[in-house]
């Protein structure tokens, strides 16, 4: 499976964009890339996933490297309750899901 | 209700029981897969079943086994409880019908084994 780097931890200011960054350079053709987030005592829940355009919906916006050997997830106006921790995940041939550590998102009042 | 069900959502057990974890769901969905959650770390794929007759073994399926008894019914087994199977286990599910594979998770189960 191919594997998904992120940083272990971001600080952002309510109201303002977040970008959370993911490399995953040895990301194949086929590989879609998902970001899950985890809020404090929650199961993960689905936040959007894409193939090679930027995407956009309800929750966020996921940018797409040209190469696709990174992306990004965007909040646009982030809030206290996107307070959370943010798997960046590619989903590979066999379409099971392997959750790395994830980056922990800390959003200041 | 939720769409995935787990039960119990925290149990307590000394070590040499055997422990079953139970997760169902409404969704309709095919696939459903039980992952562990260490403090601190991610989520480990446990054992993921595609359909009824279909059991696959994840990362970390040492000490633990799965039974599909139904479509919208998944457990996990452990049949030899041991301290360092402490941890949060989610349910998942997802649908063969969405190429993307969105998983949806249950809301765990903490298993402390003493």
């Amino acid at each position: 499976d191919a594997k998904t780097t992120q940083p272990n931890s971001m600080e952002s200011n309510e109201e303002e964009p977040v970008h959370l960054p993911c490399n995953h350079s040895t990301i194949s053709g086929t590989d879609y890339i998902h970001w899950y987030r985890q809020l404090p005592s929650q199961g993960p829940e689905y936040v959007i996933h894409g193939l090679t355009s930027n995407v956009n919906n309800r929750m966020a916006s996921l940018a797409i490297a040209e190469d696709r050997k990174s992306s990004t997830l965007i909040l646009h106006r982030a809030t206290l309750r996107d307070a959370a921790v943010y798997y960046c995940i590619l989903k590979g041939g066999a379409q099971k899901l392997v959750f790395g550590q994830g980056t922990r998102l800390t959003i200041n009042p | 209700d939720a769409d995935v069900t787990q039960t119990p959502r925290n149990r307590i057990t000394k070590t040499g029981k055997r422990i079953m974890l139970e997760c169902s769901q409404t969704k309709g969905h095919d696939r459903m897969y039980w992952y562990r959650q260490d403090p601190g770390l991610g989520l480990r794929l446990i054992y993921y079943s595609f359909d009824v007759k279909d059991i696959n073994k994840g990362e970390i399926s040492d000490g633990y086994s799965v039974s599909r008894q139904a479509q919208a019914k998944f457990s996990l087994s452990l049949e030899s409880a041991i301290p360092n199977q402490t941890a949060l286990y989610f349910c998942a599910t997802s649908s063969a019908l969405s190429g993307a594979n969105v998983l949806t998770f249950g809301a765990g189960s903490r298993l402390t084994v003493l």
